[in-house]
């Protein structure tokens, strides 16, 4: 079956800007995450959705960050005033159900933002 | 958030040889463990996951848990050189993956 579907794959914008970025999550996977990796590092948690609501969104790295699912699939990470810092792989994930710590969580392709 | 450290590398192993990697985490709670491979410019792939103390194996992979040690451990044998890769230990107590920065993996043929 299809997988996480990310777009798009690479955006370039400048500082200042406002982006936003989507997933679409394997079908019935009641789960996602979005998290953020630099180069040279793991990948770090940003947001957890279960269903339609944020159910933890520490991550988060400052009010300039949000994520919206609102009928429970896609979702969208919206980035507002972008910065410099912000240049990173957007990666998505998703999982079936997300309430044990077994739950198997699949990533997609990511969204690799650039900004000048 | 959970610590996870694993050594960057790189690993350089010969073809046919066992690569073995490392990862410690710092939260004595954590309930299960994943693999992740991620080879350059591309999203991570899950290898394997392990809950139990002990050893678990699939295929050339054999994943290996101490949870009293808090040590995580994949060996890779007989490695090929499609196994040139960063390979991501993560660590998840709740619902979300705290992740190392991953080892490089190189395959020599």
């Amino acid at each position: 079956g299809a997988g996480v579907s990310q777009t798009p794959s690479n955006k370039v914008t400048e500082k200042g800007k406002y982006v936003e970025l989507r997933c679409d999550p394997i079908s019935g996977h009641t789960a996602l995450y979005w998290y953020r990796q630099s180069l040279g590092q793991g990948p770090e948690f940003l947001i957890y959705f279960q269903g339609t609501g944020a159910a933890d969104d520490s991550g988060l790295p400052n009010d300039r960050f949000f994520a919206v699912r609102p009928e429970g699939s896609v979702s969208t990470l919206k980035i507002q005033r972008t910065e410099r810092g912000d240049s990173a792989v957007y990666l998505c994930a998703s999982s079936l159900t997300g309430d044990s710590g077994a739950d198997t969580q699949y990533f997609g392709p990511g969204t690799r933002l650039t900004v000048l | 958030q959970k610590e996870v450290e694993q050594n960057s590398g790189p690993l350089s192993v010969p073809e046919g040889a066992i690569a073995s990697l490392n990862c410690t985490y710092s939260d004595r709670g954590s309930q299960s463990f994943f693999w992740y491979r991620q080879y350059s410019g591309k999203s991570p792939e899950l290898i394997m996951f392990i809950y139990s103390n002990g050893d678990k194996e699939d295929g050339r992979f054999t994943a290996q848990l101490n949870k009293a040690s808090q040590y995580v451990s994949l060996l890779i044998r007989d490695s090929q050189p499609s196994d040139s890769a960063t390979y991501l230990c993560a660590v998840n107590g709740d619902y979300k993956l705290s992740f190392g920065a991953g080892t490089t993996v190189t395959v020599r043929a």
